[in-house]
């Protein structure tokens, strides 16, 4: 978790309200990947980024390399939004996924 | 979209014996990985693969090794179990430098 820091690390939101979650980076990290792990437990894609900005219906992520941060913007939270979101970085050399500790999001009717 | 299988899903073992964690993937990717999940830490990699025939360290590999026979199968083994290898345990598969896919996770409890 120090190469990689997620925030928050718990966020409660109303349904139908925005938030942003922020990993930043000690390590030049070169590529990063967006995860859903859900109640069961599975971690669900969401999104993997070069430099730039990503989209995908109520979600849309950014990863800034030079200033060493990604962030996932959700809008119009859905009750099936909950679960924790995990961000990993590769730094192109190692060829492994470094994983932040994750941020555990409830969404409230 | 990629998959990854895992086998068992779950797996009661006693300590001091041995398990294996198989997984397999068919979309032809040459890294395969095995982390494992455990509260306060997130996930951890223990052992990863760039193709068949290699093995190499993760981060936390003591008391674990790993087997790649083919480009498919990645296997995690527990030669002698302890408890505190009790924890959810991922395999994941990528290209190099791409996007990476996880299988749905096996819970192994030692006893």
């Amino acid at each position: 978790g120090d190469k990689v820091k997620q925030s928050p690390s718990a966020l409660s939101l109303q349904e139908g309200t925005n938030s942003a979650l922020r990993c930043n980076f000690s390590i030049a990290a070169t590529t990063v990947q967006w995860f859903l792990q859900n109640p069961r437990g599975s971690l669900i894609n969401l999104f993997y980024l070069v430099p730039g900005t990503k989209e995908n219906g109520r979600l849309k992520s950014t990863f800034n390399s030079k200033e060493s941060y990604s962030t996932l913007h959700i809008r119009d939270a859905q009750l099936e939004d909950s679960g924790t979101y995990f961000c990993a970085a590769d730094t192109g050399n190692t060829r492994k996924l470094i994983f932040g500790l994750g941020t555990t999001l409830q969404v409230q009717p | 979209e990629a998959a990854v299988t895992q086998s068992p899903r779950n797996k009661v073992a006693v300590t001091g014996g041995k398990v294996t964690l198989s997984c397999n993937q068919t979309n032809n990717h040459n890294n395969m990985y095995w982390y494992r999940q455990d509260t306060g830490h997130g996930l951890r990699l223990i052992h990863y693969s760039y193709g068949a025939g290699s093995t190499e360290k993760g981060d936390i590999p003591d008391g674990y090794k790993a087997s790649r026979p083919s480009q498919e199968n990645f296997s995690l083994i527990l030669e002698l179990a302890t408890p505190s290898q009790t924890s959810v345990y991922f395999c994941a598969s990528g290209l190099r430098g791409g996007e990476v896919f996880f299988g749905k996770g096996t819970r192994l409890t030692v006893v």
